[in-house]
């Protein structure tokens, strides 16, 4: 069984870029959440898919979006970065029953 | 608005000592309560969770400890080991409801001295 796997580990964007992150879920797994962690901070949530529909999202604005796909791996997209973008993204699947294995995350640097 | 409220941010314990790490909540709708450990350079594991059912819950080396009528809940880690060093999150989040975000508190960095 293999644990949630993330893309690339490491990025580094400038100001007003776009960005794309990449999530593959625990085998078996059919729901995806994505949280941003910025340094010395409690992950936040930002959205989370469902069998590739959205059905939740935390206060992030709409250049924050997502994707599912059916074998379940999810995109997380940023446009016009700034310079608070700058976090760990994590990823995390569930099998819709509240219980989330995270991966090691995406460190997103903005200069 | 932060529902979850955690503390102390930093611990530090002697090897064989006992971490306690306090957590509070404001949404009363909450049904679940996990507490996650992170590594540097890794992302959240699952350490334990609980359900407002029950007031207490073992495994291993870590106890939660759950307070419905306070909504408070607190982690134990017994018998403090240096590879215990790291940052401890409680979270909070009502299971059934869609899109059944985690809510985190702000975390506590743990230090066991040996």
């Amino acid at each position: 069984e293999t644990g949630v796997t993330q893309s690339p580990t490491h990025l580094i964007k400038t100001r007003g870029q776009q960005v794309t992150l990449r999530c593959s879920s625990q085998s078996g797994h059919n729901t995806v959440s994505w949280y941003q962690q910025a340094l010395g901070q409690g992950p936040q949530f930002i959205f989370q898919y469902y069998r590739e529909e959205e059905n939740g999202r935390g206060n992030f604005p709409p250049r924050f979006s997502g994707l599912q796909f059916p074998n379940y791996s999810s995109e997380l997209n940023v446009n016009a970065l700034e310079l608070d973008d700058s976090a760990l993204y994590l990823c995390a699947s569930s099998l819709d029953n509240g219980v989330y294995t995270f991966g090691s995350g995406t460190r997103l640097t903005v200069v | 608005q932060q529902q979850v409220k955690q503390s102390p941010q930093s611990l530090i314990v002697q090897k064989g000592g006992i971490s306690i790490i306090n957590c509070a909540y404001e949404n009363t709708a909450f049904d679940y309560f996990p507490w996650y450990q992170q590594f540097p350079g890794k992302g959240p594991a699952l350490l334990i969770a609980i359900r407002p059912d029950v007031s207490e819950k073992k495994e291993g080396r870590f106890t939660i400890s759950f307070n419905k009528s306070a909504k408070q809940f607190s982690l134990h880690i017994m018998d403090s080991q240096p590879g215990d060093s790291a940052t401890y999150f409680c979270a909070a989040s009502m299971v059934a409801a869609a899109g059944n975000k985690l809510t985190f508190g702000g975390g506590t960095r743990v230090l066991v001295k040996p």
